[in-house]
């Protein structure tokens, strides 16, 4: 168990449709990663947060936000979704925003799109 | 164009052989990392290099910065080691990420 806690396990939803994901980093950890996994295009990254500051940004795309809360908790929102769109979203969290820091993965969220 | 290869893209190994996995990549980096990605889905992050080389029990890691490439060795392979083995670096410039395709690894008893 890595500390990360990712809710919901799954989640299923019509095209068009808005959600939202929700990440709890591991306790002390400042720093929040969004990553996207497909079938057809693998691992990528999404966006990066720090003690509640946008810190780096990947392919996010515009129908897509994510923010960090005070209590450092992070919600990805995914809107008028598509087919493609369906995906495992994992979030990690790291102590510090730096590249030195280990990441530690929460088990994702399964988003299925029909 | 793929900023992060890895090498091979398959392999079956049997229990108790040493098994090595390639990465090179084309961008300037901070940070190079190794992921453990299990049959379940779940990803352990299983090494964070910038230089050198790290051990953990049966796993070793290796970058070379010069030659923008690493290698994820593991010595005396269990069935337990079965997973796909992802790289992925930090860039450098504007610190985003990349990631390769990873490797399959099946550890055969």
């Amino acid at each position: 168990d890595s500390g990360v806690t990712q809710t919901p396990k799954h989640l299923i939803t019509a095209t068009g449709q808005r959600v939202t994901l929700r990440c709890s980093p591991r306790s002390g950890d400042l720093s929040v990663y969004w990553y996207q996994q497909s079938l057809d295009q693998g691992l990528q990254f999404l966006i990066q947060y720090y003690n509640g500051e946008e810190r780096a940004k990947g392919n996010i795309l515009e129908r897509f936000s994510a923010q960090q809360f005070p209590d450092l908790h992070s919600e990805l929102n995914l809107s008028s979704l598509e087919l493609g769109d369906s995906a495992l979203y994992f979030c990690a969290s790291s102590l510090l925003a730096g590249p030195s820091y280990e990441q530690y993965f929460g088990p994702g969220t399964r988003l299925t799109v029909t | 164009k793929n900023e992060v290869e890895q090498s091979p893209q398959n392999l079956t190994a049997q229990e108790g052989e040493f098994i090595t996995i390639n990465c090179s990549y084309s961008v300037g980096i901070s940070a190079l990392h190794w992921l453990q990605q299990h049959p379940g889905g779940g990803i352990v992050s299983l090494f964070m290099l910038s230089s050198g080389k790290k051990k953990h029990g049966r796993l070793i890691a290796t970058i070379n910065i010069q030659e923008k490439h690493s290698s994820l060795h593991i010595t005396a392979s269990h069935p337990r080691d079965s997973a796909v083995y992802i790289c992925a670096v930090r860039w450098l410039l504007g610190n985003q990420f990349y990631f390769g395709t990873g490797t399959s690894l099946t550890v055969i008893p």
